[in-house]
């Protein structure tokens, strides 16, 4: 399987800001996704990071608020922007695996908006 | 739309005891079924899939079989530890991963 970073581990951020995280995969992939995972909640997908184009977005999220880029096949970052106490949250990465069927996680970005 | 239910928690077991957490899909087709496990403190761990119907999947005692007819994929282990306290999400896999909710589980000493 894949090894996944991400940066930052946490952070703690003031309202109206922004706030850009990190995804670096060891081995070049084809399908990386972003997920939120709110307090004591389960995962919801944010979108899918293409590389070459812009990113696919779930029903509820919007690339105003949470753009993503996808320069190569290992990296990507999403910004969340113009941040409320609501967009505390774990913000996870994730990449398919070769057979594109498992999913394998980065350790998560742990984000407290004030 | 796909969609994963489980059961909810938490559940408090001794150790040593039988664990067994709920799982049922609603999906079309047949799509890879996955059970993600979540340490306190760190990210998602694969603990285990099933691709096809009829299959087992199996990781570290955790077993759990990909059943069709009840549109069920439950997680079990025989004989659980405190190590395995953590949070356990059922998950079916397309393009992307649809959750369950999540189950806590505490095992005590």
């Amino acid at each position: 399987s894949a090894v996944i970073s991400q940066k930052p581990s946490r952070d703690i951020c003031q309202r109206g800001t922004s706030l850009t995280i990190q995804c670096q995969v060891d081995s070049q992939v084809t399908m990386m996704f972003w997920y939120r995972q709110q307090p004591g909640q389960s995962l919801t997908l944010i979108a899918t990071a293409n590389q070459g184009s812009e990113a696919t977005y779930e029903s509820g999220f919007v690339i105003d608020k949470f753009p993503i880029s996808r320069p190569n096949l290992t990296f990507s970052t999403l910004t969340v922007s113009n941040m409320s106490p609501e967009d505390s949250s774990i913000y996870l990465c994730s990449v398919a695996g070769d057979n594109q069927e498992t999913q394998y996680f980065g350790p998560g970005t742990r984000l407290l908006v004030l | 739309g796909d969609s994963v239910t489980q059961m909810e928690g938490p559940v408090t077991l001794s150790e040593e005891a039988f664990l067994t957490i709920n799982c049922t899909y609603t999906a079309t087709g047949y799509p890879s079924l996955f059970w993600y496990v979540q340490y306190p403190g760190e990210g998602l761990q694969l603990l285990l899939k099933a691709t096809k119907a009829d299959d087992k999947g199996s990781n570290k005692g955790f077993e759990a079989t990909y059943r069709k007819e009840t549109t069920s994929f439950h997680l079990e282990k025989g004989s659980v530890q405190v190590s395995d306290s953590a949070v356990y999400f059922c998950a079916l896999g397309r393009r992307a991963l649809t959750f369950g909710s999540g189950t806590r589980l505490q095992v005590q000493p």
